[in-house]
């Protein structure tokens, strides 16, 4: 099966522990995205990356690091200095060009307490 | 930034009518896409639009964009309770970036 998968589905930490969201895509894409999604809101971009080894900031960055060192994975680490964590946590890819959509993967949801 | 607006918030419809929910942007744009989320899931693309295109038929999906009115509509006609969903308008920024806006919840009752 091609796609884009997400691990885990939900995820539990404590307050100010670091968690690491796993993102893996088979597709070939070069590009890949995480989103946030709060309940009843749209998509905010966190972070994304066009390109193995580099990765630029979305409109959400403060508090989330993230990795490109394979083309096929995109982690991505919740710190303990993001103030609000808990969401629905969402990975994307796609091919390079306007004219693409976007595949997501299922999604992780994050509680933090 | 959030490129796309949607109206309406929230749309509830019998089985078997048509639902209509609208996008509002602010820049030019290449190209206009609508995705679909299931509750709990990632999203699903629905359909592309690009700018010098009017209108676009997919099933039972018709799109129109307007570039004057920087609008586009999304059309499901003969709705069925398996399209209760979200629905999000998406554009492209500049660094291949997707910019979804808020969706619109449509509820279909059977």
């Amino acid at each position: 099966d091609g796609g884009i998968t997400q691990s885990p589905k939900y995820l539990f930490r404590k307050e100010g522990q670091n968690v690491t969201l796993s993102c893996e895509q088979n597709l070939n894409h070069d590009a890949m995205y995480w989103y946030r999604q709060d309940p009843g809101q749209g998509l905010r971009l966190i972070y994304y990356s066009q390109i193995v080894n580099d990765f630029q900031k979305g409109d959400i960055a403060e508090g989330y690091s993230v990795s490109r060192e394979k083309k096929e994975s995109f982690p991505l680490t919740v710190t303990s200095a993001q103030k609000n964590p808990t969401a629905f946590y969402l990975c994307a890819s796609r091919l390079q060009g306007a004219d693409y959509e976007q595949y997501f993967g299922p999604g992780t949801r994050l509680t933090v307490t | 930034s959030q490129q796309g607006e949607e109206d309406p918030q929230a749309l509830s419809i019998q089985e078997g009518e048509n639902a209509t929910m609208n996008c509002s942007y602010k820049t030019s744009i290449n190209n206009l896409q609508w995705y679909r989320q299931n509750s709990g899931r990632g999203l699903v693309h629905l359909i592309l639009i690009r700018s010098n295109e009017r209108e676009k038929h997919s099933g039972r999906l018709r799109v129109t964009l307007d570039t004057s009115k920087k609008s586009s509509s999304l059309l499901i006609t003969a709705s069925r309770a398996a399209d209760t969903a979200s629905y999000f308008c998406a554009t492209v920024e500049y660094g291949n970036k997707l910019v979804f806006g808020a969706g619109t919840i449509l509820r279909v009752k059977s």
